[in-house]
């Protein structure tokens, strides 16, 4: 899997836009951008992935580059209840029946004050 | 959506005991699941994965005597510090995916913190 770089911390101000930005230059063409999120004390949970196109859901847009080698994940409104440390993952998808390890690189602490 | 429980959320046992954690997919069915560890401050490294059926797979470095995996059903997979010492104290946290679904998120335990005394 590809390897991604992420900065250590950022700060945002609550209500305002949080942007986490992921470098991930030696991603392949069948590989997919994966967002995590893990809050302090409990289990990751998932957020988003693109393979090259932007996607959107309710919790957040991700925003991959033409030439697929960086990243943005958007959390439009940021809330108290985002500070947590987001993991970038590059990899291939897994088909049905198959499920293929998740290695986490060290993330980006986000920290949402009011 | 995909649920997964693990239990107990946090254990204290003595140095020299062991001690079983449990990660149940609630409402999907799991060939593999993944163990992780994770120590204060630092990321998830992954541990095992464990499959239904077969021998766990470690991670270079994980003493699998250690750390027995079973996987004795397609929604439970089991987690056996044996005799725990301080230095397991450590974060513990289990995955699975929804085998049936070309789907693409991983959906993880709440995890178990472990403290060896």
């Amino acid at each position: 899997d590809a390897k991604t770089t992420q900065p250590t911390s950022m700060d945002c101000a609550e209500g305002r836009a949080a942007n986490l930005p992921c470098n991930h230059s030696t991603i392949s063409g069948n590989e997919y951008v994966y967002w995590y999120r893990q809050i302090h004390s409990q289990g990751p949970q998932y957020i988003i992935h693109g393979l090259k196109n932007n996607e959107t859901n309710e919790m957040a847009s991700l925003i991959i580059t033409e030439d697929r080698k960086s990243s943005t994940l958007i959390l439009p409104h940021a809330t108290l209840r985002d500070t947590a440390v987001y993991y970038c993952i590059v990899r291939v998808a897994s088909g049905t029946g198959t499920a293929s390890k998740l290695t986490f690189g060290t993330g980006t602490r986000l920290q949402v004050t009011l | 959506g995909a649920v997964v429980s693990q239990h107990p959320s946090w254990v204290i046992c003595k140095s020299g005991t062991s001690v079983k954690i449990e990660c149940r997919s609630l409402d999907f069915q799991a060939t593999t699941m993944f163990w992780y560890r994770q120590f204060p401050k630092q990321s998830l490294m992954l541990m095992a994965t464990s499959n239904e059926g077969s021998k766990a797979t470690y991670e270079q470095g994980v003493e699998k005597d250690k750390f027995l995996i079973n996987h004795a059903s397609l929604t439970l997979s089991t987690l056996t510090v044996t005799s725990a010492h301080p230095e397991d104290s450590s974060f513990y946290i289990c995955s699975a995916r929804d085998q049936g679904a070309w789907g693409h998120g991983y959906t993880f335990g709440s995890g178990t913190r472990l403290t060896v005394v």
